[in-house]
C-alpha cells in the first residue's frame, strides 16, 4: 500500500527555520520526481519545489534561495529545508510523487509563521 | 510563467447534467497538463494527465481534451459527491504552476 505522511510543521517566528518530512511506503523515492506543493489558508494550490533523479532540483521563484528540496534513499523520505521563512509561507504543506501529474499525495502538514 | 485561467470561478449544477471546467494557458503548454479535485479538507487528487489520460481509479464520467492554450474538462453527468474544487497544473515550462481553480456546487 502506498502511503506518504507528512511531519515537521509547526509554529515558527519570521526568520526562522523549519525542516518537513515525508516518509513514503510502497515505492522509492528514487524511482520518480518528488515534490512539494503548499497550500495558504483558504487559497488555492501553488507548487513549491521538486526534485528528480536524485539530484536534479526545481524551485519557485517564491522560494528560491530560502528552501531545499533533498532525498534520503535509505530512509525513502523526502525534506524540504526552509530558511528565512515570511509570513507569506503560512501554508499547508503537501508532498507528491509525480508521474505526468501530483500522485500520490500526503495528507499535509500546517507551517504557520507568525510572531 | 506560465499563467492558467480557469472559468468559470464557480459552476452550479443538478445531479446529472453535465459540467464543462475550461482552463486557458498564457503560452502553449503541448498536451502537458493535469486535473485535480480537491474535497474540503483533504488533499488534492489527480483525475486527468497529459490533457486526457484519466488517472487510475477515475470513474468514466471524467475526462479531459484539449492540447495547446485550451483544455476542458468533463464530467458527464454530475454526482453528489462531485461537489468540490478542481484546479488545472501545467508542466511544460518551469515552473510549474497551476490555475486559480474552478468550484462545482451541486444544487
Amino acid at each position: 500500500e502506498v502511503q506518504m505522511v507528512e511531519s515537521g510543521g509547526g509554529l515558527v517566528q519570521p526568520g526562522g527555520s523549519l525542516r518537513l518530512s515525508c516518509a513514503v511506503s510502497g515505492f522509492t523515492v528514487s524511482s520518480t520526481c518528488m515534490s512539494w506543493v503548499r497550500q495558504a489558508p483558504g487559497k488555492g494550490l501553488e507548487w513549491v519545489s521538486v526534485i528528480c533523479s536524485g539530484d536534479n532540483t526545481y524551485y519557485a521563484d517564491s522560494v528560491k534561495g530560502r528552501f531545499t528540496i533533498s532525498s534520503d534513499n535509505s530512509k525513502n523520505t523526502l525534506f524540504l529545508q526552509m530558511n528565512s521563512l515570511r509570513p507569506e509561507d503560512t501554508a499547508v504543506y503537501y508532498c507528491a510523487a509525480f508521474y505526468g501529474g501530483f500522485d500520490p499525495w500526503g495528507q499535509g502538514t500546517l507551517v504557520t509563521v507568525s510572531s | 510563467e506560465i499563467v492558467l485561467t480557469q472559468s468559470p470561478a464557480t459552476l452550479s449544477l443538478s445531479p446529472g447534467e453535465r459540467a464543462t471546467l475550461s482552463c486557458r494557458a498564457s503560452q502553449s503548454v503541448s498536451s502537458s497538463l493535469a486535473w485535480y479535485q480537491q474535497k474540503l479538507g483533504q488533499a488534492p487528487r489527480l483525475l486527468i494527465y497529459d490533457a486526457s489520460n484519466r488517472a487510475t481509479g477515475i470513474p468514466a464520467r471524467f475526462s479531459g481534451s484539449g492540447s495547446g492554450t485550451d483544455f476542458t474538462l468533463t464530467i458527464s453527468s454530475l454526482e453528489p459527491e462531485d461537489s468540490a474544487l478542481y484546479y488545472c497544473q501545467q508542466r511544460s515550462n518551469w515552473p510549474w504552476t497551476f490555475g486559480q481553480g474552478t468550484k462545482v456546487e451541486i444544487k
